[in-house]
């Protein structure tokens, strides 16, 4: 079946890195995307790794992606109190109807002072 | 300014009552959804309407209803017959194959 799962829970110091971890299901997922949401907020698109790439960097934000093993990273650099949130990740699998994409639980990240 | 808006940001109802969502977006986008979120949980999907006039249930459709009239507008309606409406709804839109943009989204609360 489909499924996306991620941690629930992630706290980090003030400067230091975060790396939230997803693991997704479906071989054929096209694209793999990841999510951030502020308290009370919708959805932002954060990044998102096209299935055929290993990494994709944006300034603080990386992105590593192992097909193999069906297992996708953010890595945060240089964590600071504004990144506090919960981040999503998910998938869109090749195979389907119309433009579904799933979403994991959601990780939320606690950056310390 | 293009995006997405949702209205009310909170939504209060009443036993037996039906409410209205509301979600528009100016971006010219063919597909849009409805996601209801859990403390907990990912999203799922509500509904769906990739063109208009025409509309598709997703995996939690019973006790919804939409309407796709014009291509800016998705307006979902909790009814009565949704017996644990409260959650927070997010309304996205994309263009075919293509990213989803999500709205500020609309808590909903029963008295």
């Amino acid at each position: 079946g489909e499924d996306v799962e991620q941690s629930l829970f992630l706290s980090v110091r003030e400067g230091d890195s975060s790396v939230i971890n997803c693991t997704y299901t479906d071989s054929s997922s096209t694209y793999l995307y990841w999510y951030k949401q502020e308290p009370g907020a919708g959805l932002q698109l954060l990044t998102y790794i096209f299935s055929n790439m290993d990494m994709k960097q944006d300034q603080r934000l990386t992105v590593l992606l192992n097909k193999k093993d069906k297992h996708l990273s953010l890595r945060i650099a240089d964590t600071q109190t504004g990144d506090s949130a919960i981040y999503f990740c998910a998938e869109r699998p090749l195979k389907t109807s119309y433009d579904k994409v799933i979403f994991g639980p959601g990780t939320s990240l606690s950056v310390i002072p | 300014d293009g995006g997405i808006t949702q209205s009310p940001k909170y939504l209060f109802r009443k036993e037996g009552q039906n409410v209205t969502l509301s979600c528009e977006q100016n971006l010219n986008h063919d597909a849009m959804y409805w996601y209801r979120q859990d403390p907990g949980q990912g999203l799922r999907l509500i509904y769906y309407s990739q063109i208009v006039n025409d509309f598709q249930k997703g995996d939690i459709a019973e006790g919804y209803s939409v309407s796709r009239e014009k291509k800016e507008s998705f307006p979902l309606t909790v009814t009565s017959a949704q017996k644990n409406p409260t959650a927070f709804y997010l309304c996205a839109s994309s263009n075919l194959g293509e990213t989803q943009y999500f709205g500020p989204g609309t808590r909903l609360l029963v008295l």
